[in-house]
């Protein structure tokens, strides 16, 4: 069974600070790769997505995530925190073709100003 | 992208009740999903809904605890029937983006079962 896995589940990041949130998947096929991002009382948002071409995709707010297929993988970066983007990170993933997310664990993010 | 309302936004029901939570979309679509997030857990998919057929509940999920209604391609309800402690979630509907297989969130229910 396809399965997502977020590995830090708690991050705690000073404003300026890199971020990088890893995200991995068990799949053979060809896969189509998202984060969505819940800020504190909001509903989820898309943050950015990845379906063919370039491996690395840029999203909103300097968002960007490398699709790299050998290690199936699809991790979030930003090179410079800011406050406002404490928040839960949700990594997911869809078979090629079809509609059904699999969510990983999500990742709590809090960043300290 | 869409914009998607939940009712009610949270709910406190007693164990053995049912409680029905409404999507409503701003715009037609054709496939609308709901998904279950339990305390300190990922979202996990309950069913898709078409309009004009039967809902695909995913394993784990039965058309008697969780029946779904989609009378239009606007609006869609879930039904979590004869609610136990374990059924205390959050409640998200959510609707694709067309041609492409970004979805797009409504803001959830809260729903605390006592």
């Amino acid at each position: 069974a396809q399965s997502v896995s977020q590995h830090n589940h708690h991050v705690i990041l000073s404003e300026a600070a890199s971020l990088e949130l890893g995200c991995n998947y068990s799949y053979g096929g060809t896969v189509n790769l998202f984060w969505y991002v819940q800020y504190p009382g909001q509903h989820l948002q898309l943050l950015l997505k990845y379906f063919s071409g370039d491996p690395l995709v840029k999203g909103i707010k300097g968002f960007e995530a490398e699709f790299i297929k050998s290690k199936f993988s699809f991790n979030l970066r930003k090179p410079s925190v800011q406050w406002s983007d404490t928040a839960e990170y949700f990594c997911a993933v869809t078979s090629s073709g079809t509609y059904k997310y699999i969510f990983g664990t999500g990742t709590r993010l809090k960043v300290l100003a | 992208s869409a914009v998607i309302s939940q009712k009610p936004s949270r709910d406190i029901c007693q164990r053995g009740t049912s409680l029905t939570i409404q999507c409503q979309v701003d715009s037609q679509v054709t496939m609308m999903f709901w998904y279950r997030q339990q305390p300190g857990q990922s979202l996990t998919l309950i069913a898709t809904a078409n309009q004009g057929s039967e809902a695909t509940y995913e394993s784990g999920f039965v058309i008697d605890k969780f029946p779904i209604s989609r009378p239009n391609l606007t609006f869609s309800t879930l039904t979590v029937s004869n609610m136990s402690p374990e059924d205390s979630s959050i409640y998200l509907c959510s609707v694709t983006g067309g041609v492409t297989y970004e979805q797009y969130f409504g803001p959830g229910t809260r729903l605390t079962v006592t």
